[in-house]
């Protein structure tokens, strides 16, 4: 079985400040880890995804995360946050199964306040 | 070209009524997804569809919901008898061939639905 949790329901930075949205999971196969950005009124869409290949994965507008399958973490970051970053951030998990559909599971999301 | 386009994109009923909702997948998409999303809340999956095989309904809340897609084309959302706690937003995903969960999703606009 697959979880995801979203450790903070809230962060809220300064702009010109490092963002740290934090991502951990639980899986019990190979799993693929995706960020996605849902900005008010708007539809999700990808930032960035995780498939077994490099364990630094980067993304649109500068983000990156990194798998941490020893802390079964997927943290998404970013150096310096723009006004343009305030938005809801899912982490999502999904896994192979050995048999059955492949149906991803979505953190509870973060919500991402940026102050000027 | 077009993305995921979902109708109406607001809908208001009366407790009680049947509702129905529309997706347009992006075309050459065998996967596609439904999701309820709640004020404040996360995605929750409610079926996946993919390719010609058996759908997926094991998010499906009640008997009161069911879905249908014909082919790789449109699919409807159907909620019988609605109840106030079925307002949301109703989401759809498609996504390409089912590559062990891989895919990115694209995401449509969502149905905002307002059960009084």
């Amino acid at each position: 079985a697959q979880s995801v949790t979203q450790l903070d329901s809230h962060v809220s930075v300064s702009e010109g400040t490092p963002v740290l949205l934090r991502c951990n999971y639980s899986s019990s196969y190979s799993p693929s880890l995706f960020w996605y950005v849902q900005h008010p009124n708007k539809g999700l869409q990808l930032l960035l995804k995780y498939t077994s290949a490099a364990t630094l994965v980067k993304g649109i507008n500068g983000f990156e995360a990194e798998f941490k399958k020893s802390e079964t973490s997927f943290h998404l970051t970013k150096p310096s946050a723009h006004m343009s970053d305030a938005a809801e951030y899912f982490c999502v998990v999904s896994e192979i199964p050995s048999g059955g559909s492949y149906i991803p599971t979505f953190g509870r999301g973060t919500s991402l306040i940026v102050h000027p | 070209g077009a993305g995921v386009s979902q109708s109406p994109s607001n809908k208001v009923t009366e407790k009680g009524k049947d509702v129905e909702l529309r997706c347009d997948p992006i075309s050459g998409h065998t996967a596609l997804y439904w999701y309820r999303q709640r004020l404040g809340q996360g995605l929750e999956f409610l079926i996946y569809f993919q390719g010609n095989s058996a759908p997926d309904k094991s998010g499906l809340p009640s008997d009161r919901f069911s879905a249908e897609r014909t082919g790789e084309s449109v699919s409807t959302l159907t909620i019988q008898r609605t109840q106030q706690e079925d307002s949301a937003v109703y989401l759809c995903a498609s996504s390409s061939l089912a590559g062990e969960g891989r895919e990115t999703q694209y995401f449509g606009p969502g149905t905002r639905l307002l059960v009084l």
